[in-house]
């Protein structure tokens, strides 16, 4: 596609449930990452893709937390048992290869309300 | 841990004023992206500072980047409203982590 594109847009949910935020990177990227933006913050890095695999995780907050690219392009964040505090907005964003010098681009977010 | 800070947080400025935005990180990278951020839309990439000294300009806004003090700046000339935005300095870590800290963001208001 043109750009990076997540959906939905936006999501209610209620506490402990389960979510799945999904992402569509630029066609034949091939690095995908995944942030989260609290508010009035600055996006803080989750965990990024060379491919299928997820090169570096360090940045998930804890066990509930995962995400999967099983045939390299799209991406679903997964969050389980979800807490108040997990409300955000999770950005999504890729490039040609990791480290690309021009930097990523990012999608639009998906922002996450949990009730 | 690398740290990236900005500075102001917020800024309201008139239009026609020129104004000063500072980032700064504490370890060692070359590598240093600006982004702008509208409320309730994604980041737009605005520079790419890839080496100390380095200076780029578009419009009304220019950046530079200086690795031996590990600072950026980000230089509003003449400021419009259209700039008012949230705007985002990010520092890649290297050494392969391919990892961007972000700093907290300057929220520039520009009055009419």
């Amino acid at each position: 596609g043109a750009g990076v594109s997540q959906t939905p847009s936006n999501k209610v949910t209620e506490k402990g449930k389960y979510v799945e935020l999904r992402c569509d990177p630029i066609s034949g990227h091939t690095a995908l990452y995944w942030y989260r933006q609290s508010l009035g913050q600055g996006p803080e890095f989750l965990i990024y893709f060379q491919g299928t695999g997820a090169a570096d995780d360090s940045g998930l907050p804890n066990d509930r937390f995962f995400a999967v690219r099983p045939e390299g392009s799209v991406s679903t964040l997964k969050i389980q048992r979800t807490e108040r505090g997990d409300s955000a907005v999770y950005l999504c964003a890729s490039s040609l290869y990791p480290g690309v010098l021009n930097g990523y681009t990012f999608g639009s977010g998906t922002r996450l309300t949990v009730v | 841990e690398l740290k990236v800070e900005q500075n102001p947080l917020f800024l309201s400025m008139q239009e026609g004023k020129n104004y000063t935005i500072y980032c700064n990180y504490s370890t060692t990278s070359d590598r240093l992206y600006w982004y702008r951020q509208d409320p309730g839309k994604s980041l737009e990439s605005l520079f790419v500072l890839l080496s100390n000294g380095a200076v780029k300009q578009e419009g009304r806004l220019m950046a530079s980047l200086d690795t031996k003090a590990r600072l950026s700046t980000l230089h509003i000339t003449a400021a419009v409203h259209d700039l008012s935005a949230t705007y985002f300095c990010a520092v890649d870590m290297g050494s392969g982590t391919y990892k961007y800290i972000f700093g907290t963001g300057t929220r520039l208001k520009v009055l009419a």
